[in-house]
């Protein structure tokens, strides 16, 4: 069976423009997480998805970012305008409740 | 305040040693779960174990062995026999019965020396 799949794997693009990053759970997992990596401030947990819905999204930085999942097999975390401060690893993840979470291999996006 | 603490930032061994990578937790269920993630140099995070709250028995897997205490809320993971392979971050979670969100500590990072 085919782990958390995210694309792209590596995003480069300029200050301002909008990025748009997608995911695909594991079938029959029931929740989806998003989660930011940097050195700085280590592994962060920016939105979380029960059943497609968003259940909380503290972890959100601020407006430019919102995430949606239209579909059980579909998310995307999206960045508009983007800014250099964003740069990080980005994390898909999908469990069923309670159990571990499944990691994709994330996005690595750099904002120049 | 952190639900998972580990104090421990970096650690190096020589080859071979025994090491033993700390995690401390905070939660007032009865029911969790705890967790520990490897990310190795390439980046992904890779699962290695689960524990609910309701079994104190210790794993065993290989060279890795995980003590779970609920007495001191550690969960502690040990790798025997080091080798190079193991030089990674390794994480510590855990997850509570009130909600299915993860709480990860800050991370060990472990080096093993050849």
């Amino acid at each position: 069976d085919a782990g958390v799949i995210q694309s792209p794997r590596h995003e480069v693009t300029e200050m301002g423009q909008e990025v748009t990053l997608r995911c695909k759970p594991i079938s029959g997992h029931n929740s989806l997480f998003w989660y930011r990596q940097t050195m700085m401030r280590g592994l962060e947990l920016l939105i979380y998805f029960n059943n497609n819905v968003p259940i909380d999204d503290s972890g959100m930085p601020e407006d430019r970012f919102s995430a949606k999942m239209p579909n059980a097999s579909f998310s995307t975390l999206k960045i508009q305008p983007s800014e250099p401060r964003d740069s990080a690893v980005y994390f898909c993840a999908s469990s069923r409740q309670s159990y571990e979470q499944y990691f994709g291999p994330g996005t690595r996006l750099t904002v120049t | 305040a952190q639900k998972v603490t580990q104090a421990q930032t970096e650690i190096s061994v020589v080859e071979k040693e025994d090491v033993t990578l700390d995690c401390v937790y905070e939660t007032r269920d009865t029911t969790y779960y705890l967790f520990w993630y490897k990310q190795p140099p390439s980046g992904e995070l890779v699962f290695l174990i689960r524990r609910n709250s309701f079994d104190e028995q210790n794993e065993i897997s290989g060279r890795y062995s995980w003590n779970f205490q609920k007495s001191t809320s550690s969960f502690n993971f040990t790798i025997t026999a080091s080798q190079v392979v193991d030089s990674a971050v390794y994480f510590c979670a855990l997850s509570e019965n009130t909600g299915n969100q993860f709480y990860f500590g800050t991370g060990t990072s472990l080096t093993v020396i050849p």
